[in-house]
C-alpha cells in the first residue's frame, strides 16, 4: 500500500493563477481531509470529505473549493492564488470516525509570488 | 468547541535524557487525544492516542502519554532521548462526530532538539 499520495510535491504560482492540488488513497477510508501549515500555527483544516459524494468547509475555506472524485480521489482547486496562501498543504484520510487515526500524506509546498 | 495548547514552543534536552512535552486541552465531549511527530521536510506520522481505554498510553520509538482528566492534560514523556527524536511535535485533539469525519484540532507544535 503506498498510503496517501499527493502531487505536486512542490509548485510555484503567481498570484492570480489557478491549479489543483490532487489527493489520492488506498486504504479504502471512508473520509479524506485537507490541511495547510503554516509556521507556528500548527495544521488548519480547510476542507473535508466525511464519505464519498460529500463534502464541508473546515476551519478556513476562504479561496479554496475541493471536489471528491471518488472513494479513492480528493482534489483540493485554488482558483486565483494569492500570496496568503503560500502554504505546505497536507491531505489526511480516516476509515470511520472520532478516535480514528489520520493517516497523512507527504504534502505540497506551495509559493505563491 | 475544542482547544488544545502546548506550553512550550522549542524544548532542548540532551541525548540520554528525559523528554517532557507538555499539552492542554478542551473539549466539551469526551476527547480522542493524538500525539503525531513531523520530522523535517516529512509528513506527519502517529506516535499514540487516547480514546477512552487505558490512562497511560504507550506508543512508538518508547513515547508514551497520560490523559489526565483532572488535569486536562496529555503530556508527552520519553525516558532517554535519540538525536532520531528531534523533530516537531503536535498535541491533537478530535472532535465530535461529523459523519464519518473526524475534526481535528492541533496544537502550534513544540521543537524538540536533542544535543550530544
Amino acid at each position: 500500500n503506498a498510503g496517501v499520495t499527493q502531487t505536486p510535491k512542490f509548485q510555484v504560482l503567481k498570484t492570480g493563477q489557478s491549479m489543483t492540488l490532487q489527493c489520492a488513497q488506498d486504504m479504502n477510508h471512508n473520509s479524506m481531509y485537507w490541511y495547510r501549515q503554516d509556521p507556528g500555527m500548527g495544521l488548519r483544516l480547510i476542507y473535508y470529505s466525511a464519505s464519498e459524494g460529500t463534502t464541508d468547509k473546515g476551519e478556513v475555506p476562504n479561496g479554496y473549493n475541493v471536489s471528491r472524485l471518488n472513494k479513492r480521489e480528493f482534489s483540493l482547486r485554488l482558483e486565483s492564488a494569492a500570496p496568503s496562501q503560500t502554504s505546505v498543504y497536507f491531505c489526511a484520510s480516516t476509515k470511520r470516525g472520532p478516535g480514528d487515526t489520520q493517516y497523512f500524506g507527504p504534502g505540497t509546498r506551495l509559493t505563491v509570488l | 468547541a475544542q482547544s488544545v495548547t502546548q506550553l512550550d514552543s522549542h524544548v532542548s534536552v540532551s541525548e540520554g535524557t528525559p523528554v517532557l512535552l507538555r499539552c492542554n486541552y478542551s473539549s466539551s465531549y469526551s476527547p480522542s487525544l493524538f500525539w503525531y511527530v513531523q520530522h523535517p521536510n516529512k509528513g506527519l506520522q502517529l506516535l499514540l492516542k487516547y480514546t477512552s481505554a487505558a490512562t497511560l498510553v504507550k506508543g512508538i520509538n518508547g513515547f508514551e502519554a497520560e490523559f489526565k482528566k483532572s488535569e486536562t492534560s496529555f503530556h508527552l514523556t520519553k525516558p532517554s532521548a535519540h538525536m532520531s527524536d528531534a523533530a516537531e511535535y503536535f498535541c491533537v485533539v478530535s472532535g465530535p462526530r461529523a459523519g464519518t469525519a473526524s475534526k481535528l484540532t492541533f496544537g502550534t507544535g513544540t521543537r524538540l532538539q536533542v544535543t550530544l
